[in-house]
């Protein structure tokens, strides 16, 4: 069955810092991943997406994440956080496979951002 | 205008009355979606539609049910609301090719005393 585990509840980053978010995985194939952002009081942005090719993916908002295979991992990063950042980041499994004939996508429990002046 | 819309946007009532969220899309995406959110658990999903005439439970349907009056609109009902069922509600939509990302409304705030 497909898991995802964001280690990180919460973090706390100074504006102008480096950040990464954890995102690790279970699922007996590669599957597609996601990374969204819920700022307050709005729904979810997909930030990026990864099906396949080139396993490093740019985003939106100067975000990129690497998919690693050997590490059931796909890391989020920014090499500097802005304040506007804040927010709650969710990373997403979707099946390869057609399981139950929907594009089922499984949640990690999201992890919030705090930035710091 | 929101790609994907939800009304309202926050409701409170008590326990026991039925109540209606609903969605529209102007994505013309086939597939929608219902799910909760609650702190510490992400979002899980209640129902999902493939079109008109396909409906099919998710994870945690037990005390909602769904209505998919066109393709843009689906709804979700509580037929008798509890405390429990107090959450954030979101909306997705997504085409229909396997591993095409979702589009999610702003949400709906519910709280039910």
């Amino acid at each position: 069955a497909q898991s995802v585990t964001q280690p990180d509840i919460h973090i706390t980053v100074s504006e102008g810092a480096s950040l990464e978010l954890r995102c690790n995985y279970s699922y007996g194939a590669t599957p597609y991943l996601f990374w969204y952002v819920q700022s307050p009081g709005q729904g979810l942005q997909l930030l990026l997406k990864y099906f396949s090719g080139d396993t490093l993916v740019q985003g939106i908002k100067g975000f990129e994440a690497e998919f690693k295979r050997s590490q059931s991992s796909f890391n989020l990063r920014k090499p500097s956080v802005h304040w506007s950042d804040a927010a709650e980041y969710f990373c997403a499994v979707g099946a390869r496979k057609f399981s139950g004939g929907y594009n089922k996508l499984i949640f990690g429990a999201g992890t919030r951002l705090a930035v710091h002046p | 205008d929101a790609d994907v819309t939800q009304t309202p946007r926050n409701r409170i009532t008590k326990t026991g009355k039925r109540i209606m969220l609903e969605c529209s899309q102007t994505k013309g995406h086939d597939r929608m979606y219902w799910y909760r959110q609650d702190p510490g658990l992400g979002l899980r999903l209640i129902y999902y539609s493939f079109d008109v005439k396909d409906i099919n439970k998710g994870e945690i349907s037990d005390g909602y049910s769904v209505s998919r009056q066109a393709q843009a609109k689906f709804s979700l009902s509580l037929e008798s609301a509890i405390p429990n069922q107090t959450a954030l509600y979101f909306c997705a939509t997504s085409d229909r090719t396997v591993g095409q990302p979702q589009h999610f409304g702003d949400g709906t705030r519910l709280s039910i005393l």
